[in-house]
């Protein structure tokens, strides 16, 4: 089956600095993978995604992610923090081929952004 | 705005009580889904409708139940509530049934149980 986990429920940077989030999945084939915010108040947006093309993938906002296989990881990184990217970040994958009802969502990652 | 609308926004009612939440999904969407989220336990798929079918069902009570209309709008309805349903309740939408695109989201719908 599969599953997603997300280490750090809550990430703290300053502005500026490197954002890193962290997603590891378990999938016994291919998966795509995604990630999404959600700002206060808002929907979940989608911020990129991987479909077993390029395994680095950048995404709106500055930030991209990497799939790597051997370490089951798809993390997601930003350069330099600003204020706006303050919201909680998920990680979702599903099974390349399969209908969104198996979208499985991680359990979110807040990031807050000091000034 | 992602072009999914859902009303009500913010709805407080009692035990027992039945709500109905209300999605309009993107122009040209075919599919819907729903989606509870709260604090502990994170974001859970519900159930999915594509053109007017029920496609696929997740972790939805049998209080709760959900249709799609011709017009392609959806409705989630939930009956003899109980505090524990208390959440944030997301519509989504997409063009197809089934991936790896993108899954449009609604604002949501926060119901709070008393």
């Amino acid at each position: 089956a599969q599953s997603v986990t997300q280490l750090g429920s809550h990430v703290s940077v300053s502005e500026g600095a490197l954002v890193l989030l962290r997603c590891n999945y378990s999938s016994s084939v291919p998966p795509y993978l995604f990630w999404y915010v959600q700002y206060p108040n808002q929907g979940l947006q989608l911020l990129l995604k991987y479909t077993s093309a390029a395994t680095l993938v950048k995404g709106i906002n500055g930030f991209e992610a990497e799939f790597k296989k051997s370490e089951t990881s798809f993390h997601l990184t930003k350069p330099s923090a600003h204020m706006s990217d303050a919201a909680e970040y998920f990680c979702a994958v599903s099974l390349e081929g399969t209908s969104y009802d198996k979208v499985i969502f991680g359990p979110g990652t807040s990031l807050s952004v000091i000034p | 705005d992602s072009g999914v609308t859902q009303t009500p926004k913010h709805l407080i009612t009692a035990t027992g009580q039945r709500v109905t939440l209300r999605c309009s999904p993107r122009s040209g969407d075919l599919s819907v889904y729903w989606y509870q989220q709260s604090l502990d336990q994170g974001l859970q798929f519900l159930i999915q409708y594509y053109n007017g079918e029920e496609r696929a069902k997740g972790n939805i009570l049998e209080r709760f139940s959900a249709q799609q209309f011709p017009d392609l709008h959806s409705e989630l309805n939930l009956s003899s509530l109980e505090l524990g349903d208390s959440a944030l309740y997301f519509c989504a939408s997409s063009v197809l049934s089934g991936g790896p695109g993108e899954l449009f989201f609604g604002e949501g719908s926060r119901l709070t149980v008393l």
